[in-house]
């Protein structure tokens, strides 16, 4: 069964730490992972989007990680900031699909 | 480019009524979609559209219909509402497929559902 487990379910963390978010799948065939950030009330908005062959990829604080073998992402967020407080989504998608596998989210809140 | 559109905002529904969830989209993509996005859960694909004319089933499609008379528009229609339909639906839209790593979604801001 195609499925995609984020952990932790949430996370409080102190302004300017860091912190790395975990996403395992069982989503096959691969072709690409995206992590998206999903304010309150907002719609999702793309973060990163990375291939089989693609093991590392940054958007400027945000830096995630890949390794197709294990099938597990990160994504890790550096000097963390009160506006990073959102939920982090991982998603999976088959190739030559148009169905997009969602993990349930990472609740981060970024206190002062 | 106000990007992916949605109405409304947010609305109540009685137990059999029926409605449109509209959605709109200006950066001329080719595909768009609509998923509903429950607490706690992952979101789940409801409907998409790979061009006008042309669409198909996700993974949640019963209980709804949809149309794709333009490349701009891709209304969600949901006959006799239930209480399960309570969600909060999302549509998005891309240029070609999500299959390919270089087609980037883009998400409307969601309507919120309740049916009572």
């Amino acid at each position: 069964k195609n499925q995609v487990e984020q952990s932790p379910q949430s996370l409080i963390i102190l302004e300017g730490k860091n912190c790395t978010l975990q996403c395992n799948y069982t989503v096959s065939p691969f072709s690409n992972l995206r992590w998206y950030k999903q304010d309150t009330g907002r719609g999702p908005v793309s973060l990163t989007i990375m291939t089989f062959s693609e093991n590392t990829k940054s958007n400027g604080r945000y830096t995630a990680t890949l390794d197709a073998d294990t099938k597990q992402s990160s994504l890790h967020i550096t000097a963390s900031q009160l506006s990073d407080s959102a939920s982090y989504i991982c998603v999976v998608i088959q190739t030559g699909a148009n169905n997009l596998f969602f993990g349930t989210g990472t609740r981060l809140t970024v206190i002062p | 480019n106000a990007g992916v559109t949605q109405t409304p905002k947010f609305r109540i529904l009685k137990i059999g009524q029926s409605m449109t969830l509209q959605c709109a989209q200006d950066m001329n993509h080719n595909y768009m979609y609509w998923y509903r996005q429950d607490p706690g859960m992952g979101l789940k694909l409801i409907y998409y559209s790979v061009g006008a004319g042309i669409t198909d089933k996700g993974e949640v499609p019963n209980g709804y219909n949809v149309s794709r008379s333009t490349t701009e528009d891709f209304p969600l229609r949901l006959e006799l509402a239930a209480p399960s339909q309570t969600s909060v639906y999302f549509c998005a839209s891309s240029y070609g497929t999500s299959g390919e790593a270089s087609y980037e979604q883009y998400f409307g801001p969601g309507t919120r559902l309740t049916v009572t």
